[in-house]
């Protein structure tokens, strides 16, 4: 079994859709949780980390499912830009992230 | 944006040469990382190196070989490479291992092709 699994999409949606998307992981020991974006032909940054509470910055909001072993991240009123893959990214002990594959969205006109 | 750079960007070679990837972080992080990026699949790690000292080697095959003389800089000196091994390969950083939910900083990546 991977360590992190996402589906891989594309999701495809409109401007100002809202699309949502999990990522499970395997390793219920696991400490700490983020999103990473990746750009076509780019580096992977970090967009968020995921907190026990589930939080919030801007039009994403991400959540965390301990019980389930699963993230979430959730886009409102998605914009072109927000066209990109997203790594869910897992740290299984003190510096090791395990990343998933990618999910890809691709916002439409 | 740079944090972190890598050079070359692109990187063609014939199984028989020998070249090396550089790395260089400016965040004053202590923590150095290479990662393998293949094609539809997870990023792999592959070394980890914490104040110059390397704390992880993830079963990579000798034909890879890191370097790091500082913390400021990491090599990854390559040698008979095989074309599966052509991939984008990641250099990042972090302030410190250790560290639950330390934040990696990727430089743009070398885009290697090994023919």
């Amino acid at each position: 079994r991977k360590e992190v699994e996402q589906d891989p999409g594309p999701f495809n949606v409109p401007e100002g859709a809202t699309v949502a998307f999990n990522c499970t992981y395997s390793n219920s020991a696991s400490q700490s949780f983020f999103w990473y974006r990746q750009d076509c032909r780019k580096e992977p940054k970090l967009l968020m980390s995921v907190y026990s509470s589930g939080n919030e910055d801007g039009r994403f909001t991400a959540q965390l499912n301990r019980a389930s072993q699963y993230i979430s991240l959730l886009i409102r009123d998605s914009k072109l830009s927000d066209s990109a893959t997203y790594l869910c990214v897992v740290n299984n002990s003190d510096y090791k992230l395990s990343f998933g594959a990618g999910t890809t969205v691709t916002v439409r006109a | 944006e740079t944090g972190v750079t890598q050079t070359p960007r692109h990187l063609v070679m014939g199984m028989t040469n020998k070249k090396s990837l550089k790395c260089e972080q400016h965040l004053g992080h202590n923590a150095m990382y290479w990662y393998k990026q293949s094609a539809k699949k997870p990023l792999e790690l592959m070394f980890v190196y914490n104040f110059k000292e390397q704390t992880e080697n993830n079963s990579v095959p000798s034909r890879f070989s890191p370097e790091c003389p500082n913390s400021s800089h990491l090599f990854l000196h390559l040698h008979t490479l095989q074309p599966e091994d052509s991939a984008l390969y990641l250099c990042a950083s972090s302030q410190n291992r250790g560290q639950g939910g330390d934040t990696q900083y990727f430089g743009p990546g070398t885009r290697l092709t090994v023919l």
